[in-house]
């Protein structure tokens, strides 16, 4: 069974500032899609990038890109020059690509970011 | 931007009352799902539903939940019997069934059950 673990409840980070946040998975489908979703404090969720379990490259969208590392099973988000409005909840999420095109994706149970001045 | 959309964006019903959660998902997409996420909890996955069938269901999904295409355009999640613990905002989100599949969330329905 797939399972995604975020191991940071909370991180702070100061504006400008970098931040990475931590996202680990396991799954036995050696083809599988990783994502990462923002939730601010008005609920919605916003798709922020995607990496491919066999992109060759890190994933990047502007200030995000995503530190994957296949043989430690994880994909960190970092988010550069961070700005007062990234204080948000982040999940990491996973789909298995295996299981067909209509494929849950499973959570993790977020990390709260709090961008300080 | 297309998006996806919901109705209503909040519900306050009774404990033992039928809820029909709405939803537009985003016009080229052929999947839709159903997510939940208890407060302060981590999003759950309710159904998958493609060509007008249910894919895939987890465990939650018991015969209380059912879903629905009326028509060409929404999507709809009806609880029969609505408990206590069905408090949660409810997240519908569609795909396009490409590989690169991104899944793209509506604002969601916050559902409380008194």
């Amino acid at each position: 069974a797939q399972k995604i673990t975020q191991t940071q409840p909370g991180m702070f980070v100061q504006e400008k500032e970098a931040v990475t946040l931590d996202c680990t998975y396991d799954t036995s489908d050696p083809s599988y899609g990783l994502f990462w979703y923002k939730q601010p404090s008005s609920g919605e969720m916003i798709f922020l990038i995607y990496q491919g379990s066999y992109d060759q490259q890190n994933a990047t969208e502007g200030r995000y890109s995503l530190n994957f590392q296949k043989a430690r099973k994880s994909a960190n988000l970092v988010i550069s020059a961070s700005q007062l409005g990234d204080s948000a909840m982040y999940f990491c999420a996973m789909r298995e690509l295996n299981t067909g095109t209509a494929s849950k994706l499973t959570f993790g149970t977020g990390t709260r970011l709090q961008v300080t001045l | 931007e297309p998006e996806v959309t919901q109705t209503p964006s909040h519900q306050v019903t009774q404990m033992g009352q039928e809820v029909i959660l709405r939803c537009v998902p985003i016009s080229n997409h052929l999947y839709f799902y159903w997510y939940r996420q208890i407060l302060g909890q981590k999003v759950e996955f309710l159904v998958s539903f493609y060509n007008n069938e249910i894919s895939e269901k987890s465990e939650i999904f018991d015969d209380q939940f059912s879903v629905e295409r009326p028509d060409g355009s929404n999507f709809t999640l009806k609880i029969r019997s609505t408990k206590l613990e069905d408090s949660a905002m409810y997240f519908c989100a569609s795909s396009s069934g490409l590989v690169r599949d991104t899944q793209y969330f509506g604002p969601g329905t916050r559902l409380l059950v008194l």
